[in-house]
């Protein structure tokens, strides 16, 4: 299995308190994906990035922000938690080497509910 | 992004082949078919991907058509193990860009 861990694995917060969850590789890839996968949508991409310190937007970026300082952390934070942010959170890396080398790996995900 | 029809949902028998329909009739020359699969309470994994030609893997085996507008997961045995929602998802080619886009993808069941 690949080196992917996120923590916490379950949160309970409040409306309006920060959020921060983390993922943390031990494979030294350089892409590096937040996705969130509520009932009926499958998963849909919030953020990624490609190497330190470089992010982008993905499809339901709004309320979320991230950090990469290192190649191995990738961090996702939630400034102010709603309730439409309940949701299990995944995380994902890619070497992306090419078409035929891209596979993504996902973390065991984080289950977050929003009060 | 161009987009991949799946039935809702299939069943299949423990031990018998199973065949997974995707449609994407909308696929361009450079979109590389990729099968992802999610076990209850897990992450997607990676099962197959391929461009044109028919794939195999110890996993599964894609088949793709001529037009390459359809193309079939096929897993050979199916276990109870392989009780999962299978994703069908086009990734595109375009420079650094190598998002999946997943959509509700088929449950499939296998019964004992």
């Amino acid at each position: 299995d690949a080196g992917i861990t996120q923590s916490p694995r379950h949160k309970v917060t409040e409306t309006g308190t920060p959020v921060t969850l983390r993922c943390h590789q031990t494979e030294n890839h350089r892409y590096m994906y937040w996705y969130r996968q509520d009932p009926g949508h499958g998963l849909r991409l919030i953020h990624y990035s490609y190497g330190v310190k470089d992010t982008d937007k993905g499809e339901v970026s709004d309320g979320y922000s991230v950090s990469r300082s290192k190649t191995e952390d990738f961090l996702l934070t939630l400034e102010s938690a709603t309730s439409s942010q309940t949701s299990v959170y995944f995380c994902a890396i890619s070497e992306n080497r090419g078409h035929s080398y891209n596979e993504q790996f996902f973390g065991p995900g984080t289950r977050l509910t929003v009060l | 992004d161009a987009k991949t029809t799946q039935p809702n949902s299939m069943e299949s028998n423990e031990e018998e082949p199973v065949h997974l329909p995707c449609n994407h009739s909308t696929i361009s020359g450079t979109d590389y078919i990729h099968w992802y699969r999610q076990l209850p309470s897990q992450g997607p994994e990676y099962v197959i991907h391929g461009l044109t030609s028919n794939v195999n893997n110890r996993m599964a085996s894609l088949a793709i058509a001529e037009d390459r507008k359809s193309s079939t997961l096929i897993l050979h045995r199916a276990t109870l193990r392989d009780a999962a929602v299978y994703y069908c998802i086009l990734m595109g080619s375009g420079g650094s860009n190598y998002k999946l886009t997943f959509g509700k993808g088929t449950l499939l069941t296998v019964n004992p």
